[in-house]
């Protein structure tokens, strides 16, 4: 499978409101509501701040939301602050037993 | 506490094998699915592999089917992944991951493989 689209990198100012796109295929994203998003820090494993597109895990900021329309999944950070800047990852599962993660978007807090 | 704690990781040179494992603690280890899922220096994320809890199911990414063979032993709690005919391009930090509702909450700090000559 080909990695999911995502945006090289996304900026905002502290406050503002921010949305990462993770674009896939109906093979994908557009035909399982299996999104997952991770947030990672350099050096550091992944978080999982998402799942199952819109689910939040205990431990993740209520900032953070998630949404899906067609083959096309966000993640919206609200309020954004100094801490939110990190790489993002999307992932949907692409059938078969399968997965598939996105390149990948670096978040800069201005 | 849910930890993971991966080893086997190191310098091993292209064609060569390597086993890495993973120590579970602080959750029922046979109830959950478990992955591996590795990085490459200064790239991103890629699934590697999963395995059902009993073991029956084992699935691959297409690139190290072949290759890579999961497995678990769940009276001792534990994860592994047998990595042969390494290549370069499998370089990168691996980590072991629990996995629920088609995504992976749980991480360990990961261990390095690095393939070179």
């Amino acid at each position: 499978q080909s990695a999911l689209t995502q945006p090289a990198s996304v900026s905002g100012s502290p406050g503002q409101s921010i949305t990462i796109s993770c674009t896939g295929t109906s093979s994908d994203v557009g035909s399982y509501n299996a999104v997952s998003w991770y947030q990672q820090y350099p050096g550091k494993a992944p978080k999982l701040m998402i799942y199952e597109v819109n689910k939040r895990p205990s431990g993740a900021s209520n900032r953070f939301s998630g949404s899906k329309s067609g083959n096309t999944a966000s993640l919206t950070i609200s309020g954004l602050q100094a801490e939110d800047e990190a790489d993002y990852y999307c992932c949907s599962y692409a059938g078969s037993g399968q997965y598939v993660f996105g390149i990948g978007t670096k978040v800069t807090v201005l | 506490e849910v930890q993971l704690v991966e080893s086997g990781g190191g310098l091993v040179q292209p064609g060569g094998s390597l086993r890495l494992s993973c120590a579970a603690s602080g959750f029922t280890f046979s109830s959950y699915w478990m992955s591996w899922v590795r990085q490459a220096p200064g790239k991103g994320l890629e699934w590697v592999a999963n395995i059902k809890q009993d073991g029956s199911e084992k699935y691959y990414v297409d690139s190290v089917k072949g290759r890579f063979t999961i497995s678990r032993d769940n009276a001792k709690n534990s994860l592994y992944l047998q990595m042969n005919s390494l290549r370069a391009e499998d370089t990168a930090v691996y980590y072991c991951t629990r996995a629920a509702s088609n995504s992976w909450y749980a991480w360990g700090q990961g261990t390095l493989v690095t393939v070179s000559s």
